[in-house]
């Protein structure tokens, strides 16, 4: 079936370093790709919807210029963490899937750790 | 906004024990109802899934009916075993049957663990 990989698994970082995540889409195209963040015991909340060809649309409140995103592929979206911060330190998902009304497909998710 | 509220846990049952997860939910519009599972060390996968008013979703011996007039879609299973151990995540999308389902609005998930 559909699967989509993500990585890292896990990353640490120093303060004010950049950190670049992938979401692959394995076989099939995905015109759009969803990141995703998870708090401790909260719940995974939308960042931003990644366009292949065009610009990311970010939910309210999530910084555009903290965290780039880049779908230059029908296969590959990034999500770029810039000038991290110990707040920063979450889990990070992405999924997609391969057109409307089909099953979103999650990747495994990124543990990121900015000390 | 749109908002997902899913019983606390973790939950703790024996194999063969009936499972129940709460969900309910608060939505300005007429929205898709989800479960979603996350095993150990993998991504989550749709479980099941209901689009309008008095469906039920099923899959794997779980099911959930999409009740409007109590604003709930509670998880289910007869006769838990080990392997069903995992997160399980309730979440809708405003657009009821729409043009995508990629805008998610997630609980907080509950952690299940079923021993033998």
């Amino acid at each position: 079936g559909a699967v989509v990989s993500q990585h890292p698994s896990r990353v640490i970082c120093k303060s004010g370093t950049s950190v670049k995540i992938e979401c692959r889409s394995l076989d099939f195209q995905a015109t759009t790709m969803f990141w995703y963040r998870q708090f401790p015991k909260q719940s995974l909340m939308l960042m931003a919807t990644s366009n292949e060809g065009s610009k990311a649309t970010y939910e309210q409140g999530v910084e555009k210029d903290k965290f780039l995103i880049n779908h230059a592929s029908l296969t590959l979206s990034t999500l770029t963490v810039t000038s991290a911060h110990p707040e920063d330190s979450s889990f990070y998902i992405c999924s997609a899937h391969e057109r409307e009304h089909s099953p979103l497909h999650f990747g495994n998710g990124t543990r990121l750790t900015v000390t | 906004g749109d908002s997902v509220t899913q019983m606390e846990g973790p939950v703790t049952l024996s194999e063969e024990a009936f499972l129940t997860i709460n969900c309910t939910y608060t939505a300005t519009g007429y929205p898709s109802l989800f479960w979603y599972v996350q095993y150990p060390g993998e991504g989550l996968q749709l479980l099941l899934k209901a689009t309008k008013a008095d469906d039920k979703g099923s899959n794997k011996g779980f099911e959930a009916t999409y009740r409007k007039e109590t604003t709930s879609f509670h998880l289910e299973k007869g006769s838990v075993q080990v392997s069903d151990s995992a997160v399980y995540f309730c979440a809708l999308s405003e657009r009821a049957g729409g043009t995508s389902y990629g805008k998610l609005t997630f609980g907080q998930g509950t952690i299940l663990t079923v021993h033998p």
